[in-house]
């Protein structure tokens, strides 16, 4: 089946770093993928709509300016967190849909577990 | 507002019986569901989806059942194994919207 994946699966960084973290669709080309994040004992709770060639769309109460999103090619969408905080650190996943394929269920990322030390 | 909710935090069961989880939904407009399983620090994985034309959908020891009067969905897994113990979350979407997921249920299969 289709494949999305995520790297890097884990990083630590120093409060006050950016930090970059890439997913790309495999074996098929993604026209919006999503973001998640998840704190702990909580549900996935979606950031942002990344949206190929345009700007993304950010869900109520996200800051636009602390994660920026890029989604310049079919295959890749970056998400950064800008000037991290030690209350940034979360799991962060992303997940695109194959929009040419038969099933609709969205296919996710392995994640990324941020620390802010 | 929660579209979709999980009202059950955390389920154990004996290990060769039935799981069933449960899914509640107030959205009319969905018209696909799916469940995800995810085990710590890593993505969800996806298990089975169910289109609400349908009220049923099986594959192997999975199980998704529809009742869209009642707005809710339900996974059964039979036989449960101790492989099946993760984190489940149903979730829902129409058209091309967003995924919108459950709160998640914790299932703990007892060997």
């Amino acid at each position: 089946g289709a494949v999305v994946s995520q790297h890097p699966s884990w990083v630590i960084c120093k409060s006050g770093t950016s930090v970059k973290i890439e997913c790309r669709s495999l074996d098929f080309q993604a026209t919006t993928m999503f973001w998640y994040r998840q704190f702990p004992k909580q549900s996935l709770m979606l950031m942002a709509t990344s949206n190929e060639g345009s700007k993304a769309t950010y869900e109520q109460g996200v800051e636009k300016d602390k994660f920026l999103i890029n989604h310049a090619s079919l295959t890749l969408s970056t998400l950064t967190v800008t000037s991290a905080h030690p209350e940034d650190s979360s799991f962060y996943i992303c997940s695109a849909r194959d929009p040419a394929g038969q099933n609709t269920e969205a296919f996710f990322g392995q994640g990324t577990r941020l620390t802010v030390v | 507002d929660q579209q979709v909710k999980q009202n059950s935090p955390s389920l154990s069961v004996q290990e060769g019986r039935i799981s069933i989880l449960n899914c509640d939904y107030t959205n009319s407009m969905f018209d696909y569901f799916l469940w995800y399983k995810k085990y710590p620090a890593e993505g969800p994985t996806f298990l089975i989806s169910i289109s609400s034309i349908k009220d049923k959908n099986e594959d192997g020891r999975f199980t998704v059942f529809l009742n869209k009067s009642a707005k809710h969905l339900s996974l059964h897994i039979v036989p449960s194994q101790p492989g099946d113990s993760a984190v489940y979350f149903c979730a829902a979407f129409f058209g091309n919207e967003k995924l919108t997921f459950g709160t998640g249920t914790r299932l703990t299969i007892i060997p």
